[in-house]
């Protein structure tokens, strides 16, 4: 299988605190994507890192790409309750027909 | 982005019976994919629908349990046939912008089917 492995499966902290989740993938990516789901409903897009970039910043989102190990972090600063959600890597394959293949995902409690 | 909506949003069905999942978009897109979500897991690709050809579909989905169509550049439905407690998941369409290199997908907001 493709799919990408994430850890921890689930992460509690409290408000205040940095969240921070690992992506593993098996193959050339032209990208990866993070992606976050709240309580079982759509995705919602969060950050595109390219193959090319190591580093990119979205407000509290810092995410990193390691191509070398085939691994990328998404971490949350100053975390919030509202940050509660299952957050998901996605890279895109380097073939012309750009799918998706999502990583096994890490559920984030953050409590007040 | 795109804005993006399904329906129904949730349903109950008795094994054997086949319920068509609709998705629809606020602009016209040219590739339009559907997940399924089992239960706890992530989310797998079922198949890709470009308008006006066949859906492409992944390994383990065949299109007599999935048939797809795509009418036109806004709207597309999934059926789930014959189904049967196994297909009881999160049925979520997706759509991408279709060209370049970086295919940022949109979600809508997805369908949770449970199967009896």
């Amino acid at each position: 299988s493709q799919q990408g492995e994430e850890d921890p499966q689930a992460l509690s902290i409290q408000e205040g605190e940095n969240a921070t989740m690992n992506c593993s993938y098996k193959t050339s990516i032209n990208n990866l994507q993070w992606y976050r789901q709240n309580s079982g409903r759509g995705l919602v897009h969060l950050i595109l890192i390219r193959s090319n970039e190591r580093e990119k910043h979205s407000g509290r989102l810092r995410v990193t790409l390691d191509t070398s190990k085939k691994s990328s972090s998404l971490l949350i600063t100053a975390s919030r309750a509202a940050d509660t959600a299952s957050y998901f890597c996605a890279t895109g394959q380097r073939t012309g027909f750009q799918k998706l293949v999502f990583g096994t995902g890490t559920r984030l409690l953050v409590s007040p | 982005s795109a804005v993006i909506s399904q329906k129904p949003s949730r349903d109950i069905c008795q094994r054997g019976t086949s319920l068509t999942i609709q998705c629809q978009v606020d602009s016209q897109v040219t590739m339009m994919f559907w997940y399924r979500q089992q239960p706890g897991q992530s989310l797998t690709l079922i198949a890709t629908a470009n308008q006006g050809s066949e859906a492409t579909y992944e390994s383990g989905f065949v299109i007599d349990k999935f048939p797809i169509s795509r009418p036109n550049l806004t709207f597309s439905t999934l059926t789930v046939s014959n189904m049967s407690p196994e297909d009881s998941s999160i049925y979520l369409c997706s759509v991408g912008p279709g060209t370049g290199n970086y295919n940022e997908q949109f979600f809508g907001p997805g369908t949770r089917l449970t199967v009896l």
